[in-house]
């Protein structure tokens, strides 16, 4: 079975700070992928990234980045010198061949950015 | 480019009460559809998932259903809602495949806000 665990369930910084949101993945598939997700107050949820299992590069996006270490089944997401916009919700989402069409969600992680 | 749309973006029902939440896809043929609700502070779950006309796959078992009349439009309905319905809809499509990359990416709708009193 696959399972995701985002252990903080909210995070308070102050602007400028960095903040590291942890998320830890099980599944015995050796084909999966990784997404993180962010939903601000509206509702939505914005698409930020997808990673394979066969590429553990780390990426960078402006102010966010990724560690992907399979070692420790981890997927974990940075925000850089936070802003008061980077408050959302922020989902991280595993798909495996053997779950099919479906993505499994982790319960999130509420980041919140004081100015 | 593609969009998806839901609508109504909010609504307010009295229990037992029909619902009719409808999801439209532009810009893409034959996507993958998911329905997912969101309980006040929760996480995400999966109602249910189409990949194609007529085709519902349902992962809860509840007082919610789901059809697909045409390509790319997604309905959820309910013949009477609970209380415990109420939450934030989001409908979701991703491209699909007959084989190669399936692990596709996941595009959600700005969602429906249901409120059942």
């Amino acid at each position: 079975a696959q399972k995701v665990t985002q252990a903080q369930t909210e995070i308070s910084v102050v602007e400028k700070e960095d903040v590291t949101l942890d998320c830890v993945y099980e599944t015995r598939d050796t084909t999966y992928y990784l997404f993180w997700y962010k939903q601000p107050p509206s509702g939505e949820l914005v698409f930020l990234i997808r990673r394979n299992s066969f590429d553990e590069q780390n990426e960078i996006s402006g102010r966010y980045s990724w560690n992907f270490q399979k070692s420790t089944s981890s997927f974990n997401f940075t925000i850089t010198a936070s802003q008061v916009v980077d408050s959302a919700v922020y989902f991280c989402a595993l798909w495996t061949k053997a779950a099919g069409n479906k993505l499994t969600f982790g319960g999130g992680t509420r980041v919140l950015v004081k100015p | 480019s593609q969009t998806i749309h839901q609508w109504p973006a909010t609504l307010v029902q009295p229990v037992g009460s029909p619902l009719s939440l409808e999801c439209t896809v532009e810009g893409t043929s034959n996507p993958n559809l998911y329905w997912y609700r969101q309980a006040a502070g929760r996480g995400l779950q999966l109602l249910f998932y189409s990949v194609g006309i007529g085709q519902i796959s349902s992962e809860v078992p509840q007082n919610l259903s789901a059809s697909r009349p045409q390509d790319r439009q997604f309905i959820l309905s309910s013949k009477k809602l609970l209380l415990s319905d109420s939450g934030f809809y989001l409908c979701a499509w991703r491209y699909y495949r007959w084989t190669g990359d399936e692990g596709d990416t996941q595009y959600f709708g700005p969602g429906t806000r249901l409120t059942v009193l």
